[in-house]
């Protein structure tokens, strides 16, 4: 059974400050979604890298595949309190049941106004 | 809106009793995967239909079952319900091939008590 790791757990910052949450697993992936989660909501697709590698934009969020893909980034850039909410990587893996996603438990980011 | 629909969107039931939830995938999606989701296990992976056929099992216990049906909507079945069932439950939509990219719907919350 794969195991995805996220870093930190729980995040609380001022609006306006950097900040970067990882995503880590013993074996390569195939692929890796980023999602963003809300309270009782359904997550929401950000970003999906392949690429060893990859750096993906998206406003002020910055997402790196590691180059031996058993890593991912996510960076936000002057964060505002519409960050808030529960950041999820989630992994697909070669071989069987590659079709399903394994989810790490997710990084609770609060922006403080 | 991502486009997959689930009803209902809470669920108030008592232990022992048995619950359907339904799903309505993306048009154009031919696959739907059932998630659970509690406090301390996150978002857990239970089951896969593709076109109508099951393509992969996670989770799953045997007191849960699903099917999808030929208009692709999907239905999961909770019987002889715990405390512990207790948990937001998600369906997400995708065409299971690629990327892996999966849109997930607003989820019903599931109340055992």
């Amino acid at each position: 059974t794969q195991l995805l790791e996220q870093s930190p757990q729980f995040l609380s910052i001022q609006e306006g400050e950097n900040l970067t949450v990882y995503c880590n697993s013993s074996s390569v992936f195939s692929s890796l979604q980023w999602y963003r989660q809300e309270p009782g909501e359904g997550p929401v697709l950000l970003v999906t890298v392949v690429t060893g590698g990859e750096v993906k934009k998206l406003k002020r969020l910055t997402f790196q595949f590691g180059d031996a893909r058993k890593d991912s980034s996510l960076h936000i850039t002057a964060a505002q309190p519409g960050d808030t909410g529960l950041y999820l990587c989630a992994a697909s893996y070669s071989g069987a049941g590659s079709y399903q996603l394994t989810f790490g438990k997710g990084t609770k980011l609060s922006v403080i106004p | 809106d991502s486009g997959v629909t689930q009803t209902p969107k809470h669920l108030i039931t008592a232990t022992g009793q048995r619950v359907t939830l339904r799903c309505s995938p993306r048009s154009g999606d031919l696959s739907v995967y059932w998630y659970q989701q509690s406090l301390d296990q996150g978002l857990q992976f239970l089951i896969q239909y593709y076109n109508g056929e099951e393509r992969a099992k996670g989770n799953i216990l045997e007191r849960f079952s699903a099917q999808q049906f030929p208009d692709l909507h999907s239905e999961l079945n909770l019987s002889s319900l715990e405390l512990g069932d207790s948990a937001l439950y998600f369906c997400a939509s995708g065409l299971a091939g690629g990327n892996n990219e999966q849109f997930f719907g607003p989820g019903t919350r599931l109340t055992v008590l």
